[in-house]
């Protein structure tokens, strides 16, 4: 069964780097994009970009674009969003999702001195 | 940016109400929308797909439907399980866009 495993909760200082993981198994890891959403507490959800783990190529929501920086490690079938320049507005839960289908169980980052 | 405009935001219900959200895009997004439920501290689960397709699972009471830019949502004879928050996805265009979500509540 697929499953997506996010890596757990973070507390980060302001401007700081956070870097989450989101390792995939279950299906062939090649073969399916992985986006990122946003959630802030108790609002919408905000889509950040995604990428193909087999090209590497990665497409950005514009207002991410300076923010976050998609990567992924097909040796470990795992793939990574790391977040730069951390402020308040950056803490939220974060997921990672093949399709909209399947939802790795999201990951709390809390931006505090 | 396409813009998917939620309503309403939030709703107090009954069970066994119908209940319908509505999304409107601010521009054409075929059948590419999504709904999905969230539950509180969990991940969002999708319930429709293509605008009028029930995701596998999905109790028969929920449907979704489209009307020229307008995307609804229907959950016929609320159960207690429905309870949750909801969100339309236009997956036509990126960036992919979210509506607001929408909040029911038991009355």
């Amino acid at each position: 069964q697929v499953n997506l495993l996010q890596s757990g909760a973070a507390l980060v200082k302001p401007g700081a780097s956070v870097k989450l993981s989101c390792k995939a198994s279950g299906y062939t890891f090649t073969d399916y994009y992985i986006h990122w959403v946003k959630q802030s507490h108790g609002k919408s959800l905000e889509w950040i970009g995604y990428i193909n783990p087999n090209s590497g190529y990665t497409n950005y929501n514009e207002k991410f674009k300076s923010k976050a920086t998609l990567t992924v490690d097909k040796s470990t079938n795992t793939a990574y969003m790391e977040l730069s320049r951390l402020t308040s507005e950056d803490s939220a839960t974060y997921y990672c999702t093949r399709g909209g289908v399947y939802w790795g169980q999201g990951v709390m980052v809390t931006v505090s001195s | 940016d396409i813009q998917m405009t939620q309503s309403p935001s939030s709703m107090s219900v009954s069970l066994g109400d119908t209940v319908t959200i509505t999304c409107r895009a601010s521009q054409d997004v075929g059948i590419y929308v999504n709904w999905f439920q969230q539950k509180p501290g969990k991940s969002p689960r999708r319930m429709i797909y293509r605008a009028t397709n029930l995701a596998d699972g999905v109790p028969s009471r929920f449907s979704g439907s489209r009307s020229g830019s307008d995307y609804s949502l229907t959950i016929s004879s609320l159960e207690s399980e429905d309870v949750a928050d909801y969100h339309c996805l236009q997956y036509d265009e990126y960036p992919r866009t979210f509506g607001g979500g929408t909040k029911l509540e038991l009355k």
